[in-house]
Protein backbone atom coordinates (compact mmCIF):
# COMPACT_ATOMS: atom_id res chain seq x y z
CA UNK A 1 0.00 0.00 0.00
CA UNK A 2 1.61 3.40 -1.10
CA UNK A 3 1.24 5.76 1.12
CA UNK A 4 3.12 9.40 2.22
CA UNK A 5 3.18 10.17 5.90
CA UNK A 6 3.55 13.79 7.67
CA UNK A 7 5.31 14.53 10.43
CA UNK A 8 2.25 15.67 12.36
CA UNK A 9 -1.39 16.12 12.41
CA UNK A 10 -1.73 19.10 14.31
CA UNK A 11 0.61 21.84 15.44
CA UNK A 12 0.57 24.92 17.50
CA UNK A 13 3.28 26.97 17.33
CA UNK A 14 3.88 30.74 18.24
CA UNK A 15 4.76 33.64 16.23
CA UNK A 16 8.30 34.08 15.35
CA UNK A 17 9.33 30.79 15.63
CA UNK A 18 11.22 28.15 13.25
CA UNK A 19 8.71 25.95 12.37
CA UNK A 20 9.26 22.26 10.43
CA UNK A 21 7.02 20.05 8.65
CA UNK A 22 8.25 16.77 6.97
CA UNK A 23 6.94 14.22 4.91
CA UNK A 24 7.81 10.97 3.76
CA UNK A 25 6.78 8.72 0.88
CA UNK A 26 7.83 5.24 -0.07
CA UNK A 27 6.82 4.90 -3.22
CA UNK A 28 10.30 5.91 -4.46
CA UNK A 29 8.63 9.44 -6.63
CA UNK A 30 11.45 11.64 -8.13
CA UNK A 31 8.64 14.66 -7.26
CA UNK A 32 7.38 15.93 -4.14
CA UNK A 33 5.12 18.72 -3.51
CA UNK A 34 3.82 20.95 -0.76
CA UNK A 35 0.75 22.77 -0.87
CA UNK A 36 -1.25 25.09 1.75
CA UNK A 37 -4.87 24.76 1.89
CA UNK A 38 -7.57 27.07 2.82
CA UNK A 39 -11.02 27.87 2.47
CA UNK A 40 -12.40 28.95 -0.88
CA UNK A 41 -8.81 28.74 -2.79
CA UNK A 42 -8.65 25.35 -2.88
CA UNK A 43 -4.63 23.93 -3.00
CA UNK A 44 -1.88 26.61 -3.69
CA UNK A 45 1.45 25.26 -4.61
CA UNK A 46 4.07 26.77 -2.28
CA UNK A 47 7.20 24.79 -3.96
CA UNK A 48 8.19 21.60 -5.33
CA UNK A 49 11.36 18.95 -5.86
CA UNK A 50 11.97 17.09 -9.02
CA UNK A 51 15.08 15.75 -7.77
CA UNK A 52 17.31 15.31 -4.71
CA UNK A 53 18.63 19.06 -3.49
CA UNK A 54 16.43 20.68 -6.77
CA UNK A 55 13.66 22.84 -5.82
CA UNK A 56 11.71 24.95 -7.76
CA UNK A 57 8.83 27.75 -6.15
CA UNK A 58 5.47 27.48 -6.84
CA UNK A 59 2.95 30.36 -6.63
CA UNK A 60 3.09 31.27 -2.48
CA UNK A 61 6.91 30.88 -1.88
CA UNK A 62 7.27 33.82 0.70
CA UNK A 63 8.06 33.04 3.86
CA UNK A 64 8.76 29.33 3.30
CA UNK A 65 12.02 27.26 2.29
CA UNK A 66 12.14 23.58 1.73
CA UNK A 67 14.98 20.76 1.99
CA UNK A 68 15.10 17.66 -0.17
CA UNK A 69 18.37 15.82 1.30
CA UNK A 70 17.12 12.36 0.21
CA UNK A 71 14.40 11.02 -2.37
CA UNK A 72 11.73 9.72 0.17
CA UNK A 73 12.04 12.89 2.37
CA UNK A 74 10.79 16.70 1.59
CA UNK A 75 10.79 19.13 4.13
CA UNK A 76 8.76 22.64 4.71
CA UNK A 77 10.17 24.89 6.88
CA UNK A 78 8.99 28.33 7.91
CA UNK A 79 11.68 30.51 8.98
CA UNK A 80 9.84 32.78 11.11
CA UNK A 81 5.95 31.51 11.89
CA UNK A 82 3.33 33.92 11.69
CA UNK A 83 -0.48 33.83 12.37
CA UNK A 84 -0.96 34.56 8.53
CA UNK A 85 0.82 30.73 8.20
CA UNK A 86 -2.19 29.18 10.14
CA UNK A 87 -3.31 26.72 7.57
CA UNK A 88 -3.85 23.12 6.26
CA UNK A 89 -0.57 22.23 4.90
CA UNK A 90 -0.27 19.08 2.12
CA UNK A 91 2.34 17.09 1.20
CA UNK A 92 2.50 14.95 -1.95
CA UNK A 93 4.11 12.66 -4.43
CA UNK A 94 4.07 12.30 -8.29
CA UNK A 95 6.04 9.68 -10.37
CA UNK A 96 7.93 10.39 -13.47
CA UNK A 97 6.63 9.39 -16.68
CA UNK A 98 3.69 10.36 -19.46
CA UNK A 99 0.95 8.58 -17.38
CA UNK A 100 1.90 9.80 -14.40
CA UNK A 101 -0.36 12.71 -13.95
CA UNK A 102 -1.52 11.31 -10.39
CA UNK A 103 -0.63 12.98 -7.08
CA UNK A 104 -0.04 10.91 -3.68
CA UNK A 105 -1.42 13.13 -0.63
CA UNK A 106 -0.73 12.76 3.37
CA UNK A 107 -3.31 13.40 5.61
CA UNK A 108 -2.30 16.91 5.87
CA UNK A 109 -0.50 19.04 9.14
CA UNK A 110 -2.80 21.76 10.53
CA UNK A 111 -0.64 24.11 11.63
CA UNK A 112 -2.15 26.74 14.08
CA UNK A 113 0.24 30.19 14.43
CA UNK A 114 -0.28 31.86 17.76
CA UNK B 1 -2.14 30.05 -18.02
CA UNK B 2 -4.05 26.99 -17.40
CA UNK B 3 -7.19 27.03 -14.63
CA UNK B 4 -9.99 25.23 -13.45
CA UNK B 5 -13.29 26.45 -12.53
CA UNK B 6 -15.75 24.94 -10.03
CA UNK B 7 -19.39 25.89 -10.16
CA UNK B 8 -20.68 25.67 -6.99
CA UNK B 9 -18.88 25.52 -3.36
CA UNK B 10 -21.37 23.71 -1.81
CA UNK B 11 -23.71 21.10 -3.47
CA UNK B 12 -26.53 19.52 -1.51
CA UNK B 13 -28.64 16.32 -2.15
CA UNK B 14 -31.04 14.23 -1.05
CA UNK B 15 -29.41 10.52 -0.38
CA UNK B 16 -30.38 8.41 -3.67
CA UNK B 17 -30.45 11.71 -5.82
CA UNK B 18 -28.20 12.41 -8.64
CA UNK B 19 -25.14 14.23 -8.07
CA UNK B 20 -23.20 16.84 -10.37
CA UNK B 21 -20.60 18.81 -9.71
CA UNK B 22 -19.12 21.14 -12.22
CA UNK B 23 -16.11 21.50 -13.62
CA UNK B 24 -14.69 23.54 -16.31
CA UNK B 25 -10.90 24.15 -17.56
CA UNK B 26 -8.90 26.07 -19.98
CA UNK B 27 -5.61 24.79 -21.57
CA UNK B 28 -3.33 25.74 -24.38
CA UNK B 29 -2.40 21.73 -24.97
CA UNK B 30 -4.58 18.39 -24.54
CA UNK B 31 -4.59 18.26 -20.75
CA UNK B 32 -4.84 15.43 -18.32
CA UNK B 33 -7.60 16.04 -15.95
CA UNK B 34 -8.53 14.75 -12.34
CA UNK B 35 -11.14 14.58 -9.68
CA UNK B 36 -9.89 14.24 -5.76
CA UNK B 37 -12.47 13.62 -3.26
CA UNK B 38 -11.26 14.55 0.56
CA UNK B 39 -12.61 13.19 3.58
CA UNK B 40 -12.64 14.61 6.76
CA UNK B 41 -9.43 15.73 8.45
CA UNK B 42 -7.68 13.50 5.60
CA UNK B 43 -5.79 14.45 2.78
CA UNK B 44 -6.76 14.00 -1.15
CA UNK B 45 -7.24 10.60 -2.72
CA UNK B 46 -8.13 10.11 -6.74
CA UNK B 47 -11.45 9.70 -7.80
CA UNK B 48 -10.74 9.26 -11.09
CA UNK B 49 -8.37 10.82 -14.04
CA UNK B 50 -8.74 11.45 -17.78
CA UNK B 51 -5.40 11.04 -19.67
CA UNK B 52 -6.36 9.96 -23.36
CA UNK B 53 -8.71 7.20 -25.00
CA UNK B 54 -12.53 6.85 -23.84
CA UNK B 55 -13.75 10.04 -23.30
CA UNK B 56 -16.30 8.61 -20.43
CA UNK B 57 -13.78 7.49 -17.60
CA UNK B 58 -14.92 5.12 -14.13
CA UNK B 59 -13.86 6.01 -10.91
CA UNK B 60 -13.88 4.77 -7.48
CA UNK B 61 -17.24 4.30 -5.35
CA UNK B 62 -19.92 4.91 -8.39
CA UNK B 63 -18.18 8.13 -9.93
CA UNK B 64 -17.85 8.91 -12.96
CA UNK B 65 -16.79 12.20 -15.13
CA UNK B 66 -16.96 12.77 -18.82
CA UNK B 67 -14.15 14.89 -20.72
CA UNK B 68 -15.88 16.98 -23.11
CA UNK B 69 -13.39 19.43 -25.47
CA UNK B 70 -15.86 21.34 -27.45
CA UNK B 71 -17.38 22.61 -24.05
CA UNK B 72 -14.34 22.43 -21.90
CA UNK B 73 -15.61 20.57 -19.02
CA UNK B 74 -15.14 17.16 -17.08
CA UNK B 75 -18.49 16.81 -14.79
CA UNK B 76 -18.23 14.25 -12.02
CA UNK B 77 -21.52 12.80 -11.81
CA UNK B 78 -22.91 9.80 -9.51
CA UNK B 79 -26.69 8.05 -9.93
CA UNK B 80 -27.18 7.87 -6.48
CA UNK B 81 -25.93 10.04 -3.60
CA UNK B 82 -24.92 8.05 -0.48
CA UNK B 83 -24.57 9.40 3.16
CA UNK B 84 -20.64 8.20 2.95
CA UNK B 85 -20.43 10.45 -0.35
CA UNK B 86 -20.22 13.82 1.44
CA UNK B 87 -16.92 15.42 1.52
CA UNK B 88 -14.87 18.02 -0.77
CA UNK B 89 -14.37 17.33 -4.16
CA UNK B 90 -11.54 18.81 -5.72
CA UNK B 91 -11.28 19.09 -9.89
CA UNK B 92 -7.96 19.44 -11.39
CA UNK B 93 -5.81 19.88 -14.77
CA UNK B 94 -2.12 19.28 -15.45
CA UNK B 95 -1.09 19.90 -19.38
CA UNK B 96 0.59 16.90 -20.97
CA UNK B 97 4.31 17.36 -20.56
CA UNK B 98 3.94 19.62 -17.84
CA UNK B 99 4.62 19.95 -14.29
CA UNK B 100 2.51 21.95 -12.20
CA UNK B 101 -0.99 20.45 -11.24
CA UNK B 102 -3.82 23.14 -11.15
CA UNK B 103 -6.60 22.79 -8.25
CA UNK B 104 -10.02 24.15 -8.50
CA UNK B 105 -11.01 25.90 -5.53
CA UNK B 106 -13.27 23.01 -4.39
CA UNK B 107 -17.06 21.82 -4.25
CA UNK B 108 -18.37 20.97 -0.62
CA UNK B 109 -20.89 18.20 -1.46
CA UNK B 110 -23.50 17.46 1.41
CA UNK B 111 -25.24 14.45 1.46
CA UNK B 112 -29.20 14.70 3.06
CA UNK B 113 -30.90 12.15 4.69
Amino acid sequence: DVKVTQSSRYLVKRTGEKVFLECVQDMDHENMFWYRQDPGLGLRLIYFSYDVKMKEKGDIPEGYSVSREKKERFSLILESASTNQTSMYLCASRGTGVQSGEQFFGPGTRLTVL
Amino acid sequence: AQSVTQLGSHVSVSEGALVLLRCNYSSSVPPYLFWYVQYPNQGLQLLLKYTTGATLVKGINGFEAEFKKSETSFHLTKPSAHMSDAAEYFCAVINTGGFKTIFGAGTRLFVKA
